[in-house]
């Protein structure tokens, strides 16, 4: 059984550098057959795909366009467990951020629903 | 990008009852729909993916369809657990995206 646990801070300043870290058990970052997400929940604007990482023979990473310029996700082999940079933030990057897996990709493609996902980590920006 | 639009917002059912809720895609999506239930203070939990699969452990009164653009979740006979807010997702195109909920409430 996958599981997702999220650490990171809660507090982020304004104009400094949001950081939070997903463990994973039950699976492994550098399978061939899944991808390892971070997704943010807000009232303004809904649940909000952020990006993702995932190894097919070399790391490949995406990203969203309304964050590309801020955002890096990161895997760490060797604890097992893949993190969010998420710079330059202002208020409007308050919200529950999640990471999730996606557990169905051939070599090609995946089939890009999440399951499971962490528990979720309210980080508020503000000074 | 594509819009998912999900009616209605809120749903007042007793428990018993049958609950249908919607979610239009803008454009097509083919069957790559997933659908989601949160509960307060916790993640989204899948419960349907391919617009009509359920998802391991998912019980049988969860059902998914799709016409066209239109998708549909049906709970057959909502039970205490069952009120929360649901999530359709569509995953055929970049970028991925959500509706924007329905909250299936106690009457």
């Amino acid at each position: 059984q996958v599981q997702l646990q999220q650490s990171g801070p809660g507090l982020v300043k304004p104009s400094q550098t949001l950081s939070l870290t997903c463990a994973i058990s039950g699976d492994s970052v550098s399978s061939n057959s899944a991808a390892w997400n971070w997704i943010r929940q807000s009232p303004s604007r809904g649940l909000e795909w952020l990006g993702r990482t995932y190894y097919r023979s070399k790391w490949y990473n995406d990203y969203a366009v309304s964050v590309k310029s801020r955002i890096t996700i990161n895997p760490d082999t060797s604890k097992n467990q893949f993190s969010l940079q998420l710079n330059s933030v202002t208020p409007e990057d308050t919200a529950v951020y999640f990471c999730a897996r996606v557990g169905y990709c051939s070599s090609t493609s995946c089939s890009n629903w999440f399951d499971p996902w962490g528990q979720g980590t309210l980080v508020t920006v503000s000074s | 990008e594509i819009v998912m639009t999900q009616s209605p917002a809120t749903l007042s059912m007793s428990p018993g009852e049958r609950a249908t809720l919607s979610c239009r895609a803008s454009q097509s999506v083919s069957s790559n729909l997933a659908w989601y239930q949160q509960k307060p203070g916790q993640a989204p939990r899948v419960l349907i993916y391919g617009a009509s699969t359920r998802a391991t452990g998912i019980p049988a009164r969860f059902s998914g369809s799709v016409s066209g653009t239109e998708f549909t979740l049906t709970i057959s006979s909502l039970q205490s657990e069952d009120f929360a807010v649901y999530y359709c997702q569509q995953y055929n195109n970049w970028p991925l995206t959500f509706g924007g909920g329905t909250k299936v409430e106690i009457k």
